[in-house]
Order: C-alpha cells, then structure tokens, then sequence
C-alpha cells in the first residue's frame, strides 16, 4: 500500500523561504510529484523527482532522498499568489500503481505580508 | 495543443437521485484518464482509471461507476447518489508514458441534499 504524510498547514511571511516536506511508505517507486491547488481550483503541476538530488525550476525547487522515503518543496521569494495547498504524490513502478498517483492531504501554505 | 473539459462545474442533487458527469479530453490520442474526488479534509482520491476505451479500473469500492465510450471521453455515474458521495470531483488526463504529469479538468462541486 501507499502511504504519504505531509503537514496540514504552514505559515510563512511574503519574501521569505519556505520548506513543504513530505514523508512516503510505498511498496513500489517511480517518481515524486509536488502539485500546486488553489483554492476551488484543480491542481497544476510544479515539478517531479525520480532520483535522489534537487531539482529546481526557478523559484521552486524539490528534494529527494528515495532511501529516506522523504522529499521536500522548498519555494523562495515567497508571493502572495503562492498561497495555496501543495500536494505531494507518488507513482507506482509496477501493475496497477504504475498507471496512477496517490496523493497525499497537502499542506495548506498561507503567505503574510 | 491538448486540453481538458470537465462539467458541470457545480451541482446540487438530492439523496438517491442520479449523477452522470462528463469529461473530455482534446488534442491527444489514447490518454490515460481519471477520476479523482477530493472530500472536505481529505487528499485527492482515485476512484477511476482508464488505459483504453471501454477499459475501467476501480480503486476503491463504492456506488459510483465509470465508463469510457470513447477514446477521449470519460463519464462518471451513479445511479442514486448518497450523502457521503458529496465533494470535489476531478478529471485529469495523462499520456501513457507519463503517467505523473497530469493534467486535471476544472472540477465539479457535487452537494448531495
């Protein structure tokens, strides 16, 4: 089975930094994907790991450690348009799960001015 | 370039009457396809996955079915809706080889009353 663990909620001030982590147990692997949700809204992409190491795309950047099971979504210069809800997933690598993602709750990001 | 029409958007229907929700999908051939229901609290949940037309695959128990008429049409149904079947509906497509990298529909807000 599939299990993913990230926090509800977190705070952080316009301008700063800001790290998502999200924790998984799965019985097979193949790929960590971070999704943006606004609220009422479907989620869009933002970035996608398959080996250990970070990858960035300009202000986001994304984590993997696949021997920790642990990823992270580090967002920079924070905007108030990035309050959102940040969902975190995971792909199968064999039979029925490698032709789906399973979500995690997200984790609700409220930026303060 | 390929894009995704989910509706309605919202909708109100009472205890034990029927649903159909439509999704279609344009500019690809032979997409993975999806329905998702996203509950107050909750994380995305797969309920349906298609490979091929007139191919369905559940994950998870319940009084909703889907089907797949044509290639880049999928519809989701129940013949009397329960309370608990109230959500966020989503439909998303993927390319097969790319099954992370996908790309959702609008949404329908289902109350059932």
């Amino acid at each position: 089975g599939q299990n993913i663990d990230q926090p509800t909620e977190m705070t952080a001030t316009e301008g700063a930094i800001v790290q998502i982590n999200c924790t998984y147990q799965t019985s097979g692997f193949n790929g960590l994907f971070w999704y943006q949700q606004h609220a009422g809204e479907a989620p869009t992409f933002l970035s996608y790991n398959v080996l250990d190491g970070l990858e960035e795309k300009g202000r986001f950047s994304s984590f993997l450690s696949r021997s920790k099971g642990y990823s992270y979504l580090l967002l920079k210069e924070l905007q108030m348009k990035d309050s959102a809800s940040y969902l975190c997933a995971v792909r199968g690598d064999s039979g029925a799960g490698s032709y789906q993602l399973t979500f995690g709750k997200g984790t609700k990001l409220s930026v303060i001015p | 370039s390929q894009t995704i029409h989910q509706w309605p958007a919202t909708l109100v229907q009472p205890v034990g009457s029927p649903l159909s929700l439509e999704c279609t999908v344009e500019g690809t051939s032979n997409p993975n396809l999806y329905w998702y229901r996203q509950a107050a609290g909750r994380g995305l949940q797969l309920l349906f996955y298609s490979v091929g037309i007139g191919q369905i695959s559940s994950e998870v128990p319940q009084n909703l079915s889907a089907s797949r008429p044509q290639d880049r049409q999928f519809i989701l149904s129940s013949k009397k809706l329960l309370l608990s079947d109230s959500g966020f509906y989503l439909c998303a497509w993927s390319s097969p080889g790319a099954v992370g990298f996908a790309f959702f529909g609008q949404g329908t807000r289902l109350t059932v009353v």
